[in-house]
C-alpha cells in the first residue's frame, strides 16, 4: 500500500532557530497537505499545495511540492515556542472521497 | 459553531466490552471520516462516509462498525473491544469533493483497553 515517510522523526531546537522537514512517498499525489497537532488535540491545517514545483507560505510556515510529485517539504522560520507539536504531512488519495493518508509525523520541541 | 466534536474524550474498557464513540458536526459537510492515532505511525483511516446512509472501509476497519444515520453524525462501533484497540481516535470532516476545504479534526477520545 502507499506510504509516506516523513523525517526526521522529532527534533529538539533552540527558540528562534529554523526547522526543516520533509515527506516521501512510493506513489505521486496531485495534492499535498501540511498539519500540526498540538498536545492533546486533533491536527489542523496549515498549508495545502495543489501544483508540482509550487511554494506557500503561512506566516513563518513554508512549503513547497516536489517536482517530482513525490515529496514535500515544510519550513518553519524563527521557530517559538508555540511551535510545538507534531508535524504530519498528507497526500490527497482520492479526489472524488477526500481521502487522505497521513505521514508517520515530526515531533517538534522547542526550547526557550 | 462548534465545529467537530467527539464524545466521550476518554474512556476505559475490558476486553470485549462494547463501545460508540460518537462523532458530530455543524458545519454541514458532506464527509466525515474516524481515524486512529498510534505512537509512531501517524493517523490511519478506519472507516468514511461520502453522505447520510453510506458507509466505506478504510485501511484498517477489521473491528469496528460504523454509522450515518444523519448527515451531522457519523458513529464508531467497537463490538468486542480488544487491548489492540487501545488508541486515540480522531473523526475528521469536509465539505464535499476536494473544495479546498479539507479535513477538519476533533479534539480525539482516548480509548484504553485493558
Amino acid at each position: 500500500g502507499q506510504q509516506l515517510n516523513q523525517s526526521p522523526q522529532s527534533m529538539f531546537i533552540q527558540e528562534g532557530e529554523d526547522v526543516s522537514m520533509n515527506c516521501t512517498s512510493s506513489s505521486i499525489f496531485n495534492t499535498w497537505l501540511w498539519y500540526k497537532q498540538d498536545p492533546g488535540e486533533g491536527p489542523v491545517l496549515l498549508i495545502a499545495l495543489y501544483k508540482a514545483g509550487e511554494l506557500t507560505s503561512n506566516g513563518r510556515l513554508t512549503a513547497q511540492f516536489g517536482i517530482t510529485r513525490k515529496d514535500s517539504f515544510l519550513n518553519i522560520s524563527a521557530s517559538i515556542p508555540s511551535d510545538v507539536g507534531i508535524y504530519f504531512c498528507a497526500g490527497l488519495v482520492d479526489h472524488n472521497t477526500d481521502k487522505l493518508i497521513f505521514g508517520t509525523g515530526t515531533r517538534l520541541q522547542v526550547f526557550p | 459553531n462548534a465545529g467537530v466534536t467527539q464524545t466521550p474524550k476518554f474512556r476505559v474498557l475490558k476486553t470485549g466490552q462494547s463501545m460508540t464513540l460518537l462523532c458530530a458536526q455543524d458545519m454541514n459537510h458532506e464527509y466525515m471520516y474516524w481515524y486512529r492515532q498510534d505512537p509512531g505511525m501517524g493517523l490511519r483511516l478506519i472507516h468514511y462516509s461520502v453522505g447520510e446512509g453510506t458507509t466505506a472501509k478504510g485501511e484498517v476497519p477489521d473491528g469496528y462498525n460504523v454509522s450515518r444515520l444523519k448527515k451531522q453524525n457519523f458513529l464508531l462501533g467497537l463490538e468486542s473491544a480488544a487491548p489492540s484497540q487501545t488508541s486515540v481516535y480522531f473523526c475528521a470532516s469536509s465539505f464535499r469533493s476536494w473544495t479546498r476545504e479539507t479535513q477538519y479534526f476533533g479534539p480525539g477520545t482516548r480509548l484504553l483497553v485493558l
